[in-house]
């Protein structure tokens, strides 16, 4: 079975710290990576994806890929109580029969407290 | 671009009785995804279609659920009979293809059954 596993949470930071959200993956073969913000009753929405070793930044957000330990994670600098959310960490195999296909870790809820 | 574009938003029927979803991608896009959505399961792959054929089927949970693409702008879930373990939030994705996997979500069908 090819697992995304995320730090379940909830996880709760304080308004303007840095929030951290991690995940592993379990299939070697995967060679890009989404985080998804879903808003209580909304839909997932892409905020960040990487595919290369290292890390990418956009704005408040930070994801870092690490390939050789199958690990993912984002960050999230000054935080916002509009952060609020549940962050779905996904991984993709971009050859293959499973292209196209994602794999949806279980969510880790974040809450800002103002 | 409207996004993808799925219906209804809210479904409320009782056990036994046929429902069928209802899915519009976004234009150009040539894979579809249907996922469903719980607390207990997370974002679950049901199936998901590349220029109109279906290409894993292998989470659709049994011989209930079915799903059709007909052509590049409609696909249909259906659940036949239903059951109240169906109920969930049944979300619709589709993806460019090329676009290393980017899927961009419907805003969901929201399912009770009674």
């Amino acid at each position: 079975q090819k697992e995304v596993e995320q730090n379940s949470g909830p996880l709760s930071v304080p308004e303007g710290a840095i929030a951290s959200l991690n995940c592993t993956y379990s299939d070697r073969g995967s060679q890009s990576f989404f985080w998804y913000r879903q808003y209580s009753g909304k839909s997932p929405e892409l905020i960040m994806f990487i595919y290369s070793n290292g890390d990418k930044e956009d704005g408040r957000f930070t994801a870092q890929l690490n390939k050789a330990s199958q690990y993912v994670s984002l960050l999230i600098r000054d935080s916002q109580p509009s952060d609020s959310a549940t962050y779905l960490c996904a991984a993709g195999n971009a050859g293959g029969t499973s292209y196209g296909k994602l794999t949806f870790g279980q969510g880790t809820i974040l809450t800002v407290h103002p | 671009d409207a996004g993808v574009i799925q219906s209804p938003r809210h479904e409320v029927t009782e056990m036994g009785q046929e429902v069928t979803l209802r899915c519009k991608p976004i234009s150009g896009h040539d894979y579809l995804f249907w996922y469903r959505q719980t607390m207990m399961r997370g974002l679950e792959l049901l199936i998901y279609f590349n220029n109109n054929v279906p290409i894993d089927d292998s989470g659709m949970p049994e011989d209930r659920f079915s799903a059709k693409m007909p052509n590049a702008s409609f696909s249909t879930l259906k659940i036949q009979p239903s059951e109240p373990r169906d109920s969930a939030v049944y979300f619709c994705a589709s993806s460019p293809s090329g676009a290393k996997n980017i899927q961009y979500f419907g805003a969901g069908t929201r399912l009770s059954v009674l």
